[in-house]
């Protein structure tokens, strides 16, 4: 199963895009990138995902880069809500069914 | 309202009791799935469905088991709970395979003593 690397944490500023790197250098070609993120002790919540194209929607922009090997999820202007823990996931295709494997992902602090 | 609810939001029980956290949902969605996140860390998957009546492991099922004769309904059962499986569990469902989006319940929080 495809793993994901993301570095633990990350400051970003009010109002400045949010970068958030990750690393899934051993997807297969018919593996989606995901991502969520989790406010507190909230459920996760769905932001975007894409397979081979970048993805933008009205949360965020995702950019997959040619190899497939990464992506980084950006947030166009981080708002103080938008501090929480973010999860990049490869979803997983097995048996019929489909599995979500989450990691630990980045906590991102929006400073005001 | 329509979603995704979970029962109790909060448990605490003793070592060596049986418990059993209950999830529904109102979509009748194909899959649904068992996560759970200790102090600090990620979700770590538990058991996974894709169907009533079709169940399968995930990362740490051991001491867990798992049902699912309705579709909207998605037990799991601590069988004998330990002092390693206080935590915080969330359940979750997508539509099916055309489904991207994963839903969250708002998670129980269980303390074994």
């Amino acid at each position: 199963d495809a793993k994901t690397t993301q570095p633990t944490s990350m400051d970003c500023a009010e109002g400045r895009a949010a970068n958030l790197p990750c690393n899934h250098s051993t997807i297969s070609g018919n593996e989606y990138v995901y991502w969520y993120r989790q406010i507190h002790s909230q459920g996760p919540q769905y932001i975007i995902h894409g397979l081979k194209n970048n993805e933008t929607n009205e949360m965020a922009s995702l950019i997959i880069t040619e190899d497939r090997k990464s992506s980084t999820l950006i947030l166009p202007h981080a708002t103080l809500r938008d501090t929480a823990v973010y999860y990049c996931i490869v979803r997983v295709v097995g048996s019929g069914t489909y599995k979500y494997i989450f990691g630990t992902g980045t906590r991102l602090k929006v400073l005001a | 309202d329509a979603g995704i609810t979970q029962s109790p939001r909060y448990k605490i029980t003793e070592t060596g009791r049986q418990v059993t956290l209950m999830c529904h949902q109102t979509w009748s969605h194909s899959y649904m799935f068992w996560y759970r996140q200790d102090l600090g860390h990620g979700l770590r998957l538990i058991y996974y469905s894709a169907a009533a009546d079709i169940t399968d492991k995930g990362e740490v099922p051991d001491g867990y088991v798992v049902s699912r004769s309705k579709t909207e309904n998605f037990p799991l059962t601590l069988e004998s709970a330990t002092r390693s499986q206080t935590s915080v569990y969330f359940c979750a469902s997508i539509p099916g395979q055309g489904g991207y989006e994963q839903y969250f319940g708002p998670g129980t929080r269980l303390t074994v003593t």
